[in-house]
């Protein structure tokens, strides 16, 4: 089973500033079969990016993805308020059931 | 417009059973991978269980394994969990998704509580 470590746990940032999240994998992952979600208190989770950096429809530009083999990063160009949430990868290729990161919670500093 | 809507959640005590319904419009139910995914009070997400289009491949995570079976009907556009055996650890909210290349869409979840 892949194991995917997100980094850090906790984020605080101050909207307008730049985010970076991290997501590493215990082996190599396919870019397609990457994703990260996005989860506010008492919602599910909304997917933002697939196939490790294509937006989902109606995201904003200012998320993007980036990354392949066992790195893969979520950047938040200018953090708007709304953007303060938890995070998490998945990784849905290597097997039949698809695994998630731990998460990380975006903050307001 | 995609949506999915899970019930049959609430209390039960350990060692019960419980069957989750999700129902699924505004997308051709039949052609998609179907999944439950389930998230522990404060905790992140698991993946419990994966059904193939037609319902010929099923697969589970091994902590509900032998407990736990998945099922749809595509005649009526549902998924389904059947849940027996439950323990305190299965307390969680369970989300229906819908699996695909480009990710899970999911459903609000519901909730399940395993307690005396």
């Amino acid at each position: 089973e892949i194991v995917l470590t997100q980094s850090p746990g906790t984020l605080s940032l101050s909207p307008g500033e730049r985010a970076t999240l991290s997501c590493r994998a215990s082996q190599s992952v396919n870019s397609i079969y990457l994703a990260w979600y996005q989860q506010k208190p008492g919602q599910a989770p909304r997917l933002l990016i697939y196939g490790a950096s294509s937006r989902a429809t109606g995201i904003p530009d200012r998320f993007s993805g980036s990354g392949s083999g066992t790195d893969f990063t979520l950047t938040i160009s200018r953090l708007e308020p709304e953007d303060f949430a938890v995070y998490y990868c998945q990784q849905y290729g290597s097997s039949p059931l698809g695994t998630f990161g731990q998460g990380t919670k975006l903050e307001i500093k | 417009e995609v949506q999915l809507v899970e019930s049959g959640g609430g209390l039960v005590q350990p060692g019960g059973s419980l069957r989750l319904s999700c129902a699924a419009s505004g997308f051709t139910f039949s052609s998609y991978w179907m999944s439950w995914v389930r998230q522990a009070p404060g905790k992140g997400l698991e993946w419990v269980a994966n059904i193939k289009r037609d319902g010929s491949e099923k697969y589970y995570v091994d902590s509900v394994k032998g407990r736990f079976t998945i099922s749809r009907d595509n005649g009526k556009n549902s998924l389904y969990l059947q849940m027996n055996s439950l323990r305190a650890e299965d307390t969680a909210v369970y989300y229906c998704a819908r699996a695909s290349l480009v990710g899970l869409y999911w459903g609000q979840g519901t909730l399940v509580t395993v307690s005396s």
